[in-house]
């Protein structure tokens, strides 16, 4: 059955430092990856998606994730972690029979300190 | 992009009373829409697909008698919470497919049931 791991359960981080979330998905096919972001009491955003093709991801608001088949991993990065990025992050997986029905990870929450 | 639109945002109902939540694709056609589940601090969980026209899928361990969906047309489902109790409180998150690229999500409905 596909899964979705997030290891990190709270992240810390200063501002200016640089993010790295990540994400260990189950799979037996070619995933389909996505990495969304919540603020609290809020729907989810899609930050970037990985489909086919070049396995770095370049996303909104400066993300980036790196799809690696040999560690079944899509770690998601951003080089400097700006104070309005404090918000919960799903790593997603979309189940076999459509793009858009979703298995998510347990979710990890940023928060950053000034 | 494309515009989930979920109704209402936050709803307080008494217990053994019902509750209708509903998804709008303001933009685009959906003949399938998705509905999630998320507890406070917790992941989202797939309760059950909902396809236009016909019946709903609901995902192991979601009671479809208590969770009624209605896909009626191509731009609206409905999920009424049926003789809610207090532990049905929760987030309820809608989304919908486009393009079949990815799915958008609704800005989400918090139930509490007093």
């Amino acid at each position: 059955a596909q899964s979705v791991t997030q290891p990190d359960i709270h992240i810390t981080v200063s501002e200016g430092a640089s993010l790295e979330l990540r994400c260990n998905y189950s799979y037996g096919a070619t995933p389909y990856l996505f990495w969304y972001v919540q603020s609290p009491g809020q729907g989810l955003q899609l930050l970037l998606k990985y489909f086919s093709g070049d396995t770095l991801v370049q996303g909104i608001k400066g993300f980036e994730a790196e799809f690696k088949r040999s560690q079944s991993s899509f770690n998601l990065r951003k080089p400097s972690v700006h104070w309005s990025d404090a918000a919960e992050y799903f790593c997603a997986v979309a189940l076999s029979g459509g793009y858009n029905k979703l298995i998510f990870g347990a979710g990890t929450r940023l928060a950053v300190h000034p | 992009g494309a515009v989930v639109s979920q109704h209402p945002s936050w709803v307080i109902c008494k217990s053994g009373t019902s509750v209708k939540i509903e998804c709008r694709s303001l933009d685009f056609q959906a003949t399938t829409m998705f509905w999630y589940r998320q507890f406070p601090k917790q992941s989202l969980m797939l309760m059950a697909t909902s396809n236009e026209g016909s019946k709903a899928t609901y995902e192991q361990g979601v009671e479809k008698d208590k969770f009624l969906i209605n896909h009626a047309s191509l731009t609206l489902s409905t999920l009424t919470v049926t003789s809610a109790h207090p532990e049905d409180s929760s987030f309820y998150i809608c989304s919908a497919g486009h393009g079949n690229t990815e799915a958008f999500f609704g800005q989400g409905t918090r139930l509490t049931v007093v």
